[in-house]
């Protein structure tokens, strides 16, 4: 039972470029959740879903795109790399069955440079 | 291998009482030292820790970091109900990862 696990751990990419974060849950959870932590600052929910195929917007969605194809897996997109994406991404999941506002499960986070 | 171990794992007390809760951690290219305070959902931040002795204070929450002895301790003073929660800490392993450690149940009693 490996938790969340995110891929990759760390990635620099130039200003334009394209790349995509994954996260995978072997907890057979219904909501996954993709946060950006930036220093001084808490987490800022990007998107989320409550359920295989279904994606919904957080706080900060704007630059980044998401898909839930299968249950277990929960991509976050970068369609366009900005230095203003510079961050520490994470995934979470949780059961799902008190909603958003259940305790929710970290992967160890992907630090992304974007020059 | 990364480690991080939280003592204690929980902890009961009530209104009034302080709370000193630790974190220690093996991990390697050692950056900062974060803790989080888990209610529900996400875990919200706290402190983070960079340097050794200096202590970061946020009302009654305060933390200090010491790098030689790798440990970390967060001191909650004249606790409240409403800081029932878990206290996670997660070191920042920098260009690798953070590496999330069990947490501590806090649980205040009116």
């Amino acid at each position: 039972n490996a938790g969340v696990t995110q891929t990759p751990k760390f990635r620099v990419l130039k200003t334009g470029q394209s790349m995509t974060l994954l996260c995978a849950q072997d907890m057979n959870h219904e909501y996954m959740y993709w946060y950006r932590q930036d220093p001084g600052m808490g987490l800022r929910l990007i998107h989320y879903s409550v359920g295989e195929g279904t994606t919904a917007k957080g706080e900060v969605p704007d630059g980044y795109n998401v898909s839930r194809l299968k249950k277990q897996n929960f991509l976050l997109g970068l369609e366009s790399a900005a230095p203003s994406q510079t961050s520490v991404y994470f995934c979470a999941s949780s059961y799902g069955a008190g909603g958003l506002q259940e305790t929710q499960y970290f992967g160890p986070g992907t630090r992304l440079l974007v020059l | 291998e990364d480690k991080v171990v939280q003592s204690p794992l929980s902890l009961v007390v009530h209104e009034g009482d302080t709370v000193t809760l630790n974190c220690s951690y093996e991990v390697t290219n050692f950056r900062s030292l974060l803790w989080y305070k888990q209610e529900k959902k996400a875990p919200t931040f706290l402190f983070m820790l960079t340097s050794s002795g200096i202590e970061k204070k946020s009302g009654r929450l305060s933390s200090i970091l010491d790098k030689k002895e790798l440990f970390s301790i967060l001191n909650i003073t004249a606790t409240q109900t409403g800081d029932s929660a878990v206290y996670l800490c997660a070191p920042d392993n920098y260009g690798q990862n953070f590496v999330f450690g069990p947490g501590t149940r806090l649980s205040v009693l009116p």
